[in-house]
């Protein structure tokens, strides 16, 4: 089975300021790796994945996250936050390869970024 | 671009109630992907369905049933309704084939149960 960490349910920061999510995931097979954001009131949108290939991985918008394998880690990182960055944010895995990819979260960690 | 629909968008029911939630797909997307996420809690697999057949069923409870139609669309259905079954229930959608096939979810039913 697939289990997924995320060991800060909550990261204050400043507007401007850097920030990075920790993701610790565990798995007997190799797996896919997600970030999902959630803003309030809303479903989730896909901020970016590992499938394969080069281990760090970008958004359209900052946001960066790169996969060790070795730590079993895929940590998500922004230089400079902004006041629309605060949300929910859930890191996730899946199976690869199988062709039925059910989602495991984290237990998600809310970014507020204050002025 | 076409997104994944789901109605009632919300929903208050009553102890013992049944409740019914639709979810449409991405034209197409033959899987069909059900969520639940508890207030301040992470999304949970339910149940999933690939043409129409289920394709994996996660922490679904005995009291809650699915199908998928010939037209792909999905419901579940939900009897007996408890406190604890209030939360926000996803729907996603996916294109067939094996590898990964990006899950597009739609914008949830929020379930409320007095």
């Amino acid at each position: 089975a697939q289990s997924v960490t995320q060991l800060d349910s909550q990261v204050p920061v400043f507007e401007e300021a850097p920030v990075e999510l920790r993701c610790n995931y565990s798995s007997s097979v190799s797996v896919y790796l997600f970030w999902y954001v959630q803003y309030p009131n809303q479903g989730l949108q896909l901020l970016l994945k590992y499938l394969s290939g080069s281990t760090l991985v970008e958004s359209i918008n900052g946001f960066e996250a790169e996969f060790n394998k070795s730590q079993t880690s895929f940590h998500l990182r922004k230089p400079s936050v902004h006041i629309s960055d605060t949300a929910e944010y859930f890191c996730a895995v899946s199976v690869r390869g199988t062709g039925f990819q059910k989602l495991v979260f984290g237990t998600g960690t809310r970014l507020l970024v204050s002025p | 671009a076409a997104g994944v629909i789901q109605s009632p968008r919300h929903l208050i029911k009553e102890k013992r109630e049944t409740a019914t939630l639709k979810c449409y797909p991405i034209p197409r997307h033959d899987t069909v992907y059900w969520y639940q996420q508890g207030p301040g809690q992470d999304p949970q697999f339910l149940i999933s369905f690939y043409e129409k057949m289920q394709s994996d069923k996660g922490s679904i409870p005995d009291r809650f049933s699915a199908q998928q139609f010939s037209d792909y669309h999905s419901e579940l259905n939900m009897s007996s309704l408890e406190l604890g079954d209030s939360a926000l229930y996803f729907c996603a959608s996916s294109l067939p084939g094996r590898g990964y096939n990006e899950q597009f979810f739609g914008p949830g039913t929020r379930l409320t149960v007095l």
